[in-house]
């Protein structure tokens, strides 16, 4: 399928350990999403890529999330010394172009358990 | 702060009657709205969208209104059927931030 598709499916972890989610986006879209939807609640933006570069990194809740996308293609959430309050599903989204008119297309997701 | 709302987490339609789902927003500078839909075990699928410049817009059996006063959108779905149950996120959005609500749980009974 062309669909955005995101690998670990399900991780579990041990507080402290770091953790990579990736990330493949839609082949030749520019845009690129990072989500992070806890239980009950909604996906809660990250941060977001227009090609190579993190246009906008106001979301990532504080310095042990990290995210790279080096070639404008795959990316790469980074998380360091886990902690419990951690788990989630992070979602990826990827879009033609940046912007609120173009449609995100959504990942399944990587669920997070964070022991 | 959570600047999108749907107050309520789950909702139960006739099929064939309408489904109309609410969400409230706080910040005035949100110019897009937007509606996804989420199936168990899938990411979120875009529905329907609206400008703030608009107070309606329709895709098929789907309607989106935006009350810009009352900060208000909602989605009607009519006639509902038994595949649209899902869980219905609405979003807002100004630059390249999106904001979701909490979601609305949509039991469609055959």
């Amino acid at each position: 399928g062309a669909g955005v598709s995101q690998t670990p499916s399900n991780k579990v972890t041990e507080k402290g350990k770091y953790v990579e989610l990736r990330c493949d986006p839609i082949s030749g879209h520019t845009a690129l999403y990072w989500y992070r939807q806890s239980l009950g609640q909604g996906p809660e933006f990250l941060i977001y890529f227009q090609g190579t570069g993190a246009a906008d990194d106001s979301g990532l809740p504080n310095d042990r999330f990290f995210a790279v996308r080096p070639e404008g293609s795959v990316s790469t959430l980074k998380i360091q010394r886990t902690e419990r309050g951690d788990s989630a599903v992070y979602l990826c989204a990827s879009s033609p172009l940046a912007g609120a008119q173009e449609t995100q297309y959504f990942g399944p997701g990587t669920r997070l358990l964070v022991l | 702060d959570q600047q999108v709302k749907q107050n309520s987490p789950s909702l139960s339609v006739q099929e064939g009657r309408i489904s109309i789902l609410n969400c409230d927003y706080t910040n005035s500078m949100f110019d897009y709205f937007l509606w996804y839909k989420k199936y168990p075990a899938e990411g979120p699928t875009f529905l329907i969208s609206i400008s703030s410049i608009k107070d309606k817009n329709e895709d098929g059996r789907f309607t989106v209104f935006l009350n810009k006063s009352a900060k208000h959108l909602s989605l009607h779905i009519v006639p509902s059927q038994p595949g649209d149950s899902a869980v219905y996120f609405c979003a807002a959005s100004f630059g390249n931030q999106f904001y979701f609500g909490t979601g609305t749980s949509l039991t469609v009974i055959p």
